[in-house]
């Protein structure tokens, strides 16, 4: 079946550290890929996307490239902030009208 | 103001009690969600509506009873609360069925 792993949290950094969020998939056909944060307290939202093979997904510094060959989206960020402390959702949608299926999240803790 | 909205924020009850939580959304979106989210963060879709008609309906029990009066709310009611129904329940809408999902800030559910 469809489904994204994610490796294993929490990540604990500190500030100006390099980020990397592995996430591999399973899925039938060509999925869309995503990126969702969620802040302490708060419901998810949208980081990044990519809907297609090669596609880089970018937004506040992080990136994840779509790799079909190795079925992989990775998130990236050079430099992180103590305000990046959140949990990171990788998540794909394989065909329209169904749910995105997530991962099981990682928390990051970014300290001073 | 909020885009979706979703209450209580927090919910504690007895176990064998029926409870309800609603959701509103002001996106003018025609798909809304709920999904579970339990304690290791791991978030998982119940439900799915589209244009008040139910499109996804994952392994649930039927103590889980979501209704939709019109497109902009959909409201999840628990018959019989058990210990195992404490998680947080986010409801989330999007435009289109697969794209961009926005979520509540969640209903934290503890069952004593």
């Amino acid at each position: 079946g469809n489904s994204v792993t994610q490796m294993e949290g929490p990540v604990t950094l500190s500030e100006e550290a390099f980020l990397t969020i592995n996430c591999t998939y399973t899925a039938t056909g060509y999925p869309s890929l995503f990126w969702y944060v969620q802040y302490p307290g708060e419901g998810l939202q949208l980081l990044l996307k990519a809907t297609k093979a090669d596609d880089k997904g970018s937004n506040k510094g992080f990136e994840a490239t779509y790799r079909k060959e190795t079925t992989s989206f990775h998130l990236e960020k050079g430099s992180v902030q103590v305000s990046d402390s959140a949990v990171y959702f990788c998540a794909l949608n394989w065909q329209a009208g169904t749910a995105l299926i997530f991962g099981k999240g990682t928390t990051l803790s970014v300290s001073s | 103001d909020t885009a979706v909205s979703q209450t209580p924020k927090y919910l504690v009850t007895q176990m064998g009690n029926d409870k309800s939580i609603k959701c509103e959304q002001n996106l003018g979106h025609d798909t809304m969600y709920w999904y579970k989210q339990d304690s290791k963060k791991f978030l998982k879709i119940m439900f799915s509506y589209n244009n008040k008609e139910l499109i996804i309906n994952e392994t649930v029990p039927n103590r889980f009873s979501p209704k939709s009066p019109d497109k902009a709310h959909l409201n999840l009611h628990i018959n019989s609360l058990e210990l195992g129904d404490s998680a947080v329940y986010f409801c989330a809408s999007s435009r289109d069925g697969h794209e961009k999902l926005f979520f509540g800030s969640g209903t934290q559910l503890s069952v004593l």
